[in-house]
């Protein structure tokens, strides 16, 4: 079966750090992936997602950034952070091809609080 | 206009009780479409997808009106455990399996 891992579970950053968040999707290949970011009360924002490796699109103009190295690995990085970076970050897999019925699955997400 | 819009809440509900979610989406070429869970602080889950002749799973029914670019959810004999977010999701056609999340609707259960 498919199990997906993102780490940290939490984080508090200093305003102006750097940032690294990384999503792992084992059990399955080629998979779509996705980061998304849900601040306290709203809706999930979907900030990038992959077809494949090296593939990133963008949705939201902002200083956050995302990278696919491998098949199965989906990192979200930052130079420096800002205040308004604070939220609820999820990282999410589907199947590729197949049904178009592709729900997506997320990670336990990272609680990143920015100080 | 949001894509997908949804009823915020909070429901408030009497264990025991059938409550409808409602939500409306934009874009008439959406091809499919999903009720997520959410519990406070955790990620969310798949509850069920919807069928175009509307799906029940246990105490839960999806429908979906393409018509009126509709889709409801309908949760019957509430427990407890059924308090959550529920979210509204929809997959825009050609848009490499990105989904829309709704905001989602806030159901509380009470004893």
């Amino acid at each position: 079966s498919q199990t997906i891992h993102q780490w940290p579970a939490t984080l508090v950053q200093p305003v102006g750090s750097p940032l690294s968040l990384e999503c792992t999707v084992e059990g399955t290949s080629n998979p779509n992936l996705y980061w998304y970011r849900q601040a306290a009360g709203r809706g999930l924002q979907l900030l990038f997602y992959s077809v494949g490796i090296g593939q990133i699109s963008s949705e939201v103009p902002q200083n956050l950034s995302a990278s696919r190295p491998q098949d199965r690995q989906f990192i979200l990085s930052s130079k420096k952070l800002l205040l308004s970076d604070s939220g609820f970050y999820l990282c999410a897999w589907s199947q590729t091809g197949g049904s178009i019925n592709q729900p997506q699955h997320f990670g336990d997400g990272t609680r990143l609080s920015i100080l | 206009r949001k894509e997908v819009e949804q009823d915020p809440g909070p429901f408030n509900v009497p264990e025991g009780a059938t409550v409808a979610f409602n939500c409306t989406y934009s874009n008439s070429a959406s091809q499919s479409f999903f009720w997520y869970r959410q519990d406070c602080r955790k990620e969310p889950k798949l509850l069920m997808s919807v069928y175009s002749s509307g799906n029940e799973d246990g105490r839960f029914t999806a429908q979906l009106n393409r018509a009126s670019q509709y889709i409801s959810l309908l949760i019957r004999d509430s427990k407890l455990s059924d308090s959550a977010t529920y979210l509204c999701v929809v997959n825009p056609r050609n848009q490499g399996g990105k989904l829309i999340f709704g905001q989602g609707t806030e159901l509380s259960v009470k004893p």
